[in-house]
């Protein structure tokens, strides 16, 4: 089966910049992530869904990122003006229930300059 | 923050040794999850392991859940140069909660 795939797998943006970020998890999972890799540190999660509705978004900086994924399939994670502090690698991934084991995408490294 | 170690640790080993690799943990969990993440990809989940098992097999993979030292363990035997890769603990943030916070990894490097 295919795995979950994100694009784009790079990003380079000056601060101020906006960008988004696209997922597409595995067929039939109903639980998405979205986490945060800041370089040399281990994922952190930002949000998670369970079909189209958030279950946890407390660690989504609201004023400048969002999350949808609206018929509980794909999804996308939007930086409204980025930072140099969100330079990092934004994996997303998904599991057949909470509490499944979870499959990571490959990731999208953003560089904010 | 969840871990007590805070800082990515780093290993470096020939091809053929074992490895121990730890976590000591801060709030109690009854599930540890581990990952290894290879250059360039996402984690993938190695082993997960409940307080009921105490240890956990997979392969060359050896999983251990201390919940009165708060700490868990994965060893590798026989490691290959193939093992080389970031290695992360995880454990939900509550007791049945799914919001697994993951630690500051240990990187491994297997010299072939």
């Amino acid at each position: 089966e295919a795995g979950v795939t994100q694009s784009p797998r790079y990003a380079v943006l000056q601060e101020g910049q906006a960008v988004s970020f696209w997922c597409d998890p595995i067929s039939g999972h109903d639980t998405l992530y979205w986490y945060q890799q800041p370089r040399d540190q281990g994922p952190q999660l930002l949000v998670y869904f369970r079909d189209e509705a958030v279950i946890d978004n407390s660690q989504l900086p609201s004023d400048r990122f969002s999350a949808v994924r609206p018929k509980g399939t794909n999804s996308t994670l939007k930086i409204q003006s980025a930072k140099q502090g969100d330079t990092a690698t934004y994996l997303c991934a998904s599991s057949h229930r909470v509490g499944t084991e979870v499959f990571f995408g490959k990731g999208t490294r953003l560089t904010v300059v | 923050s969840q871990w007590g170690e805070e800082n990515l640790q780093a290993l470096s080993i020939q091809e053929g040794e074992d490895v121990t690799m730890n976590c000591s943990y801060k709030t109690y969990t009854t599930v540890v999850q581990w990952y290894r993440q290879k250059s360039g990809k996402g984690p993938a989940q190695l082993i997960l392991i409940r307080s009921n098992e105490r240890e956990k097999r997979s392969g060359r993979l050896r999983a251990t859940l201390d919940t009165s030292s708060q700490s868990s363990s994965l060893s590798i035997t026989g490691t290959l140069a193939t093992d080389t890769a970031v290695y992360f603990c995880a454990t939900p943030l509550n007791t049945g909660n799914y919001k697994y916070v993951f630690g500051a990894g240990t990187r491994l490097k297997v010299i072939a």
